[in-house]
């Protein structure tokens, strides 16, 4: 079974771009989330999509970011314009149930200069 | 008050030694409850589910006390592979929907 796939791994950007983040979920997985982890600070929860219905947004930070899932398969994420502080890891997790079982991607680390 | 704290860290434990770690959560409605580890740079990968009644899966044990809100995990015996962030994931029912909020996490360090 393939795991949860983000791309890219690695992002470097300078103040003011923009920058679309995307999560390749496990396969039948109708839960999909996103998250944050800034250096030092615990991983933050950003948003839950039920295939592609957005399910729970309220840990998104503001209106920079734009979160989608068109027909429930992959999900991108729209970081724009960049600020400094969105720098931090950003994971993607599926999960069959929405009570547990999370499998989470590697991750994107997201830098902004 | 944080929705999850967790020990301060970092452990660190000769190998073979039996190490533990708390995790406090605030709200009473948590549903589920998980221990996830994360090697440095990776993802977080789950080390085990977190039941009423303690479970145990090899050195692993893990304890949860709904009355005092906190949930444990026991490592024996243990290896230097287990050196990681080992990150508390509670599942609250808010507002209708389950929304898995982690702990800063602990980190352990194992030396020979």
């Amino acid at each position: 079974e393939a795991g949860v796939t983000q791309f890219p791994s690695h992002s470097v950007i300078e103040k003011g771009q923009t920058v679309t983040l995307r999560c390749d979920p496990i396969s039948g997985h109708d839960n999909l989330y996103w998250y944050r982890r800034v250096m030092g600070k615990e991983i933050k929860f950003l948003l839950h999509f039920v295939k592609e219905s957005k399910q729970d947004e309220s840990g998104m930070p503001n209106n920079r970011f734009l979160a989608e899932r068109t027909g429930g398969t992959y999900s991108t994420l729209k970081v724009q314009p960049a600020e400094l502080e969105d720098s931090g890891v950003y994971f993607c997790a599926s999960s069959q149930r929405s009570w547990g079982g999370y499998t989470f991607g590697s991750g994107t680390r997201l830098t902004v200069v | 008050r944080k929705e999850v704290e967790q020990d301060p860290g970092p452990f660190n434990v000769p190998e073979g030694a039996t190490v533990a770690f708390n995790c406090t959560y605030s709200n009473s409605a948590s549903q589920s409850f998980f221990w996830y580890r994360q090697d440095c740079r990776k993802e977080p990968k789950l080390l085990m589910s977190v039941y009423s009644s303690g479970n145990e899966d090899g050195r692993f044990t893990a304890q949860l006390n709904r009355a005092s809100q906190y949930i444990s995990l026991l490592i024996r015996d243990s290896k230097l592979s287990d050196s990681a962030t080992y990150l508390c994931v509670v599942i609250p029912l808010s507002g209708g929907s389950y929304i898995p909020t982690f702990g800063r996490g602990t980190s352990l360090i194992v030396h020979p």
